[in-house]
């Protein structure tokens, strides 16, 4: 099956602590993206990555990192720099095509919870 | 700016009832694409549909239709006869072109409950 898988499902962490979701998917896109969800809230673009070793900052960037090593893989970083991190973060990857009509698909998410 | 607006942010009805989802949007760009979404309890977003800024037709697909009117810059979902499992956020979102590419912009959601 074709998809997007996103672990853990849940995570906890310290304060101060960094911590690593991972992103994986087999739909052979180029496009891979993360975002964050926060009640009541839009999903807002963290960071995002057209082609392997290269990756663009989005509206949210500071206090997380990315690498994009595989077209497959999307490794999203919480830094102890990020000052709220508890939140449902989302995994998404596309086609690329010209216009911008390309729809995105989504992981099922993890949801990080800061102790 | 470039927005999008979703000013229900829940709505409660009974399964049979028919239901519209409101999305109004900013832009500046003549070109652009819209999209709703749909996030089930699970978490993972499912799109639902893709409307280009020159293709102002209504669409319609089993129980759910979309109204696109750019003189208003709105973009309605109604789902007809909703049933339990439209229970759900639905998200309606903007691409337009950006740095480096295109960017999507999502508006909060509008929470559907659907009551047996």
């Amino acid at each position: 099956d074709g998809g997007i898988t996103q672990s853990p499902k849940y995570l906890f962490r310290k304060e101060g602590q960094n911590v690593t979701l991972s992103c994986e998917q087999n739909l052979n896109h180029d496009a891979m993206y993360w975002y964050r969800q926060d009640p009541g809230q839009g999903l807002r673009l963290i960071y995002y990555s057209q082609i392997v070793n290269d990756f663009q900052k989005g509206d949210i960037a500071e206090g997380y990192s990315v690498s994009r090593e595989k077209k497959e893989s999307f490794p999203l970083t919480v830094t102890s720099a990020q000052k709220n991190p508890t939140a449902f973060y989302l995994c998404a990857s596309s086609i690329v095509l010209a216009g911008g009509r390309n729809e995105q698909f989504f992981g099922p998410g993890t949801r990080l919870t800061v102790l | 700016a470039q927005k999008v607006t979703q000013a229900q942010t829940e709505i409660s009805v009974v399964e049979k009832e028919d239901v519209t989802l409101d999305c109004v949007y900013e832009t500046r760009d003549t070109t652009y694409y819209l999209f709703w979404y749909k996030q089930p309890p699970s978490g993972e977003l499912v799109f639902l549909i893709r409307r280009n800024s020159f293709d102002e037709q209504n669409e319609i697909s089993g129980r759910y239709s979309w109204n696109f009117q750019k003189s208003t810059s709105s973009f309605n979902f109604t789902i007809t006869a909703s049933q339990v499992v439209d229970s759900a956020v639905y998200f309606c979102a903007l691409s337009i072109r950006n740095t480096g590419g295109f960017k999507t912009i999502f508006g909060a959601g509008t929470r559907l409950f659907v009551k047996a």
